[in-house]
């Protein structure tokens, strides 16, 4: 397996427009996660899948921020409208729910620029 | 409400000594703990893992120990290496690890040659 996939590694986009950020979670992982990493915060959580339904999203900054899962294979983060303190690296993470002591694989993450 | 904290933000350590990161948290429902690895431009990659069953888990030149009752845990790497370099996430989780993650700010380690 090639691992979590997440695409562009790299976006850099002008306050006001919309982002979307993809993630492809490692076959047969039935949890993904999003998180952002910031200088202040570390690894923030923003919201969790099982089995394609989410389950948290408490993380989610605020109203702007949307995430889906619409299959087992493929999820988004899309930010709109994206603020320069939306700047940040984005990660996406899979593992095995219900399979204790499991942990979790990162992809190489989205670094967000917003300007 | 940072439930998992490292107080370090950096340390530097001479190859060949030890290294020790610190870990603290205190959420007592916690009882599944982890550090990751981070490289400039990568995600984080799992290292080594904890279950609050034990006190002491170790693999190769990493350790990592566990205090329940002073809600801490450090990991351990001796010798260190240059490779060592990078930024190191203590997480923790509930349900034994059937729960979601939780991370702490990370610790960037340097290895001096």
């Amino acid at each position: 397996d090639a691992g979590v996939i997440q695409s562009p590694r790299h976006e850099v986009t002008e306050m006001g427009q919309e982002v979307t950020l993809r993630c492809k979670p490692i076959s047969g992982h039935n949890s993904l996660f999003w998180y952002r990493q910031t200088m202040m915060r570390g690894l923030e959580l923003l919201i969790y899948f099982n089995n394609n339904v989410p389950i948290d999203d408490s993380g989610m900054p605020e109203d702007r921020f949307s995430a889906k899962m619409p299959n087992a294979s493929f999820s988004t983060l899309k930010i709109q409208p994206s603020e320069p303190r939306d700047s940040a690296v984005y990660f996406c993470a899979s593992s095995s729910w219900g399979t204790a002591n499991t942990e979790a694989f990162f992809g190489q993450g989205t670094r967000l620029t917003v300007v | 409400d940072q439930q998992v904290k490292q107080n370090s933000p950096s340390l530097s350590v001479q190859e060949g000594r030890i290294s020790i990161l610190n870990c603290d948290y205190t959420n007592s429902m916690f009882d599944y703990f982890l550090w990751y690895k981070k490289y400039p431009a990568e995600g984080p990659t799992f290292l080594i893992s904890i279950s609050s069953i034990k006190d002491k888990n170790e693999d190769g030149r990493f350790t990592v120990f566990l205090n329940k009752s002073a809600k801490h845990l450090s990991l351990h790497i001796v010798p260190s290496q240059p490779g060592d370099s990078a930024v190191y996430f203590c997480a923790a989780s509930a349900n034994f690890g059937n729960e979601k993650l939780t991370f702490g700010t990370g610790t960037r380690l340097t290895i001096i040659p």
